[in-house]
């Protein structure tokens, strides 16, 4: 069972660039998360799913994008990366009332 | 908007000895609160949760406190080990929401 798994793990892009980080889950969980953590602090919510074809915003949804066309697959999309993107990122699923379980995270750094 | 916080961003402890981590709360209609262990280069890993009809909860070597009074919540991490050295998080969230709120973290560093 291999849980939440994220790629890529590193990536280095340039202003303006875009990109998408994946994230798959295998255990059927209905509910999907991307946070983002800077350094020091705590995860704030990017984006959530609460189903296949139903998404909506977090706390800090600016300059991103996600789709939920599958229960398995929450990618989170860069349109115009900036700076201020710079950060490592976290993916997890769950389901009501239980733990969230993350994946290992994506390291990105825009300059 | 309400968020749950920590009160000391580091604790260094002996090996051995019995770490407390503290958390405070401050939305009053959270009732499930659950403990993350984060070691370097990886993601939050799940420690231990309490419902808000509980004060008290035990895990191996772990048990959390829950105060609803004072909105306040403790991770206890028995005879503490190196591989106990990490970030620690709480989080809160009302049940039937799906939406976790994250403190910013203790950093716990285990002395040898």
């Amino acid at each position: 069972n291999a849980g939440v798994t994220q790629t890529p793990k590193f990536r280095i892009l340039k202003i303006g660039q875009s990109m998408t980080l994946q994230c798959t889950q295998d255990m059927n969980h209905n509910y999907m998360y991307w946070y983002r953590q800077d350094p020091g602090m705590g995860l704030k919510l990017i984006y959530y799913s609460v189903g296949a074809g139903i998404t909506d915003k977090g706390e800090v949804p600016n300059g991103y994008n996600v789709s939920r066309s599958t229960t398995e697959d929450f990618p989170l999309r860069l349109e115009l990366a900036a700076p201020s993107q710079t950060s490592v990122y976290f993916c997890a699923s769950q389901e009501l009332n239980t733990e969230a379980f993350f994946g290992q995270g994506t390291r990105l750094t825009v300059v | 908007g309400e968020s749950v916080g920590l009160h000391l961003p580091t604790l260094s402890v002996q090996e051995g000895d019995n770490s407390i981590i503290n958390c405070a709360y401050s939305n009053s209609a959270s009732d499930y609160f659950i403990w993350y262990k984060q070691e370097s280069g990886k993601g939050p890993q799940f420690i231990i949760d309490i419902r808000s009809n509980m004060d008290k909860r035990q895990g191996q070597r772990v048990t959390v406190l829950l105060n609803k009074t004072v909105k306040h919540l403790s991770l206890q991490i028995a005879a503490t080990q190196p591989g106990d050295s990490a970030v620690y998080f709480c989080a809160e969230t009302a049940l039937n929401d799906y939406k976790l709120s994250f403190g910013a973290g203790t950093t716990v560093t285990v002395r040898a």
